[in-house]
């Protein structure tokens, strides 16, 4: 089945700098790669997705990269904000849309 | 409802009782899925309905778990004789459309808040 690893489990940034989450999956099939960010006590929220024909997407401050050849896909957080604290999750499904998850990082932006 | 909603949002229960978890996916939605979340880690799936239909019960733990989708709308998550090792978030999504052929993407999923469950 498919396995997603994410990196780094935490991390830490200046308000203002970027921030930035790496993923990498096995499952070739694997064609839908949503980020969601979860704050305590709440579900994740969907923050950006890509589809597998599709190389990069933007949506104001963040954007998303993917590399299906090295199976590996990137979140881009710019400029950030103390209310982008929160834990991070990366996750790949096929088409019907079972999803597996990386282990999540913990973002805290500090003023 | 604007979103999908889960009841209880918190159940604390003595181990051994029976619970039982409630999802209201997002109105016409036709994909439900329900994921397991234990604390400081990613959620794993558990069971995926299409519409009424269980098409996947293959990350259910164990036969204590047990969900269904009678009229493929609200659906409920049963733990017969809790453990301690159950407790977790359970989440439950949906997602509006069914699978589209492979290699034509995904769907979008949308999560609920989850339901807390403690088991003492």
């Amino acid at each position: 089945g498919e396995n997603v690893e994410q990196h780094p489990s935490t991390l830490s940034v200046q308000e203002g700098d970027s921030a930035v989450i790496k993923c990498t999956y096995s499952d070739s099939a694997s064609n839908y790669f949503p980020w969601y960010k979860q704050e305590l006590g709440k579900g994740p929220q969907l923050i950006i997705d890509i589809r597998s024909n599709v190389g990069e997407k933007k949506d104001q401050r963040i954007a998303v990269t993917l590399n299906k050849t090295a199976k590996h896909f990137s979140l881009h957080i710019t400029e950030t904000q103390p209310e982008d604290s929160a834990v991070y999750f990366c996750a790949a499904s096929d088409s019907w849309g079972k999803l597996q998850f990386g282990a999540g990082t913990q973002v805290v932006v500090t003023p | 409802g604007a979103g999908v909603s889960q009841s209880p949002r918190y159940k604390v229960a003595k181990r051994g009782q029976d619970v039982a978890l409630r999802c209201d996916p997002i109105s016409g939605h036709v994909s439900l899925f329900w994921y397991q979340q234990a604390l400081g880690q990613g959620p794993e799936f558990l069971t995926y309905f299409q519409n009424e239909a269980q098409l996947d019960k293959s990350g259910l733990p164990s036969d204590r778990f047990f969900a269904e989708r009678p009229e493929g709308s609200v659906s409920t998550l049963k733990i017969q004789r809790t453990q301690q090792e159950d407790s977790a978030v359970y989440l439950c999504a949906s997602s509006p459309v069914p699978p589209k052929h492979r290699g034509a993407g995904g769907n979008t999923i949308y999560f609920g808040e989850g339901s807390w469950l403690t088991v003492v």
